[in-house]
């Protein structure tokens, strides 16, 4: 199993640009989320879902959209980039749709740099 | 609405020094608990969980009890290792199915 897995590595845009991180996992998981990862912040909740077709907002859902049409598949889009949308980004799956004591498991993550 | 409290870092140890990361919760109901370890440019991993009051989780060494009591899961390894060097978070389960994480600690280990 590849396990997460999340293109591209690194990334620079310019304001205003948009752009799919790509996210994709083939453990079957029906759980899949995605964070953002702020010097000293810890992680905050993007976007998560709970099985194909079903998305839902977390904490920090703005400038940013969600699909999920596929249970292996959950990109990530940003509409018109901004600067304080700097950051690392983590895409994660677990199994189970709604229970939170599964482990989840991590992809490496994308760098986004927004001049 | 639910958090955690985890010690800042930076923490700096000798190798073969006992660590402890400090870990506090605010909640509603009793979540499960973890501890993730982020090695240098990777993703996060599990290193440990809990998902009861009183449970124990451990591996490689690293320990946390759920401690209802104090609402604390206090990380714990007796002899830390270079290659231990990492930020550790820790975090609780949310109602969206989710992870609540503390702002991480990060730990370097000194040969």
């Amino acid at each position: 199993n590849a396990g997460v897995t999340q293109t591209p590595k690194f990334q620079v845009l310019k304001t205003g640009q948009s752009m799919t991180l790509q996210c994709a996992q083939d453990m079957n998981h029906e759980y899949m989320s995605w964070y953002r990862q702020d010097p000293g912040m810890g992680l905050r909740l993007i976007h998560y879902s709970v099985g194909a077709g079903i998305t839902d907002q977390g904490e920090v859902p703005n400038g940013y959209n969600v699909s999920r049409s596929t249970t292996e598949d959950f990109p990530l889009r940003l509409l018109s980039a901004a600067p304080s949308q700097t950051s690392v980004y983590f895409c994660a799956s677990r199994p189970g749709g709604g229970r939170s004591t599964d482990t989840q498991y991590f992809g490496p993550g994308t760098r986004l740099t927004v001049l | 609405g639910n958090s955690v409290t985890q010690m800042e870092g930076p923490v700096t140890l000798s190798e073969e020094a006992f660590l402890t990361i400090n870990c506090t919760y605010t909640a509603t109901g009793y979540p499960s608990l973890f501890w993730y370890v982020q090695y240098p440019g990777e993703g996060l991993q599990l290193l440990l969980k809990a998902t009861k009051a009183d449970d124990k989780g451990s591996n490689k060494g690293f320990e946390a009890t759920y401690r209802k009591e104090t609402t604390s899961f206090h990380l714990e390894k007796g002899s830390v290792q270079v290659s231990d060097s990492a930020v550790y978070f820790c975090a609780l389960g949310g109602s969206q199915g989710n992870l609540i994480f503390g702002k991480g600690t990060k730990l370097s280990v000194k040969p």
